[in-house]
């Protein structure tokens, strides 16, 4: 299965735009790219996924190089409470559900 | 009450207690799942039910015995623990199976139940 790497951690000032970068170099071309989020004390929580195409949604922007091998989360204004351990999973193509999850990296807001 | 929600969030066992482990979602949703949540190690799936049928055994440990009477009720029995099952437990439900699913892929997680076995 193809595995992702993410920094341990990175820093960012409230109300500053967050990219926090994913690389996937062994991704196979079906592989789907999801972002969850774990704040203190609280299961993940589903931040957004998508294939190819750059995806928006409420909470972040997920933007995928055109080669796939890598992406980037973006968190267009932090606050203090998207302080949280943020994943980058793939799903890998041989099972509808099964994510393949890493050790994430740790996001600190500073005010 | 909405989402998923699990109970108790902290459960201290002896080895050789049972005891089980319950999770409940209100979202409507036909998937559920347990996952374990160790310390320093990647989140691992240990079972998946779809429409109360078991789909997955991710290899567990038969003294971890799921169990799934309907779509909204899935519960974890502990029996004979080993003092390496601490851990969290997170259960999660989805809409559909398929996590690929743009419009449906999405899990939901509870809060987790926090097991210490002495």
């Amino acid at each position: 299965d193809a595995k992702t790497t993410q920094p341990n951690s990175m820093e960012s000032n409230e109300e500053e735009p967050v990219h926090l970068p994913c690389n996937h170099s062994t991704i196979s071309g079906t592989d789907y790219i999801h972002w969850y989020r774990q704040l203190p004390s609280q299961g993940p929580e589903y931040v957004i996924h998508g294939l190819t195409s750059n995806v928006n949604n409420r909470m972040a922007s997920l933007a995928i190089a055109e080669d796939r091998k890598s992406s980037t989360l973006i968190l267009h204004r932090a606050t203090l409470r998207d302080a949280a351990v943020y994943y980058c999973i793939l799903s890998p193509p041989d099972s509808n559900y099964q994510l393949i999850w890493g050790a994430g990296t740790k996001l600190i807001i500073k005010p | 009450e909405t989402g998923v929600t699990q109970t108790p969030r902290h459960l201290v066992m002896g080895m050789t207690n049972k005891k089980s482990l319950k999770c409940e979602q209100h979202l409507g949703h036909n998937a559920m799942y347990w996952y374990k949540q160790s310390a320093k190690k990647p989140l691992e799936l240990m079972f998946v039910y779809n429409f109360k049928e078991q789909t997955e055994n991710n290899s567990v440990p038969s003294r971890f015995s799921p169990e799934c009477p309907n779509s909204s009720h899935l519960f974890l029995h502990l029996h004979t623990l080993q003092p390496e099952d601490s851990a969290l437990y997170l259960c999660a439900s989805s809409p559909t199976l398929y996590t690929r699913d743009l419009n449906t892929g999405e899990l939901f997680f509870g809060e987790g139940s926090r097991l210490t076995v002495l």
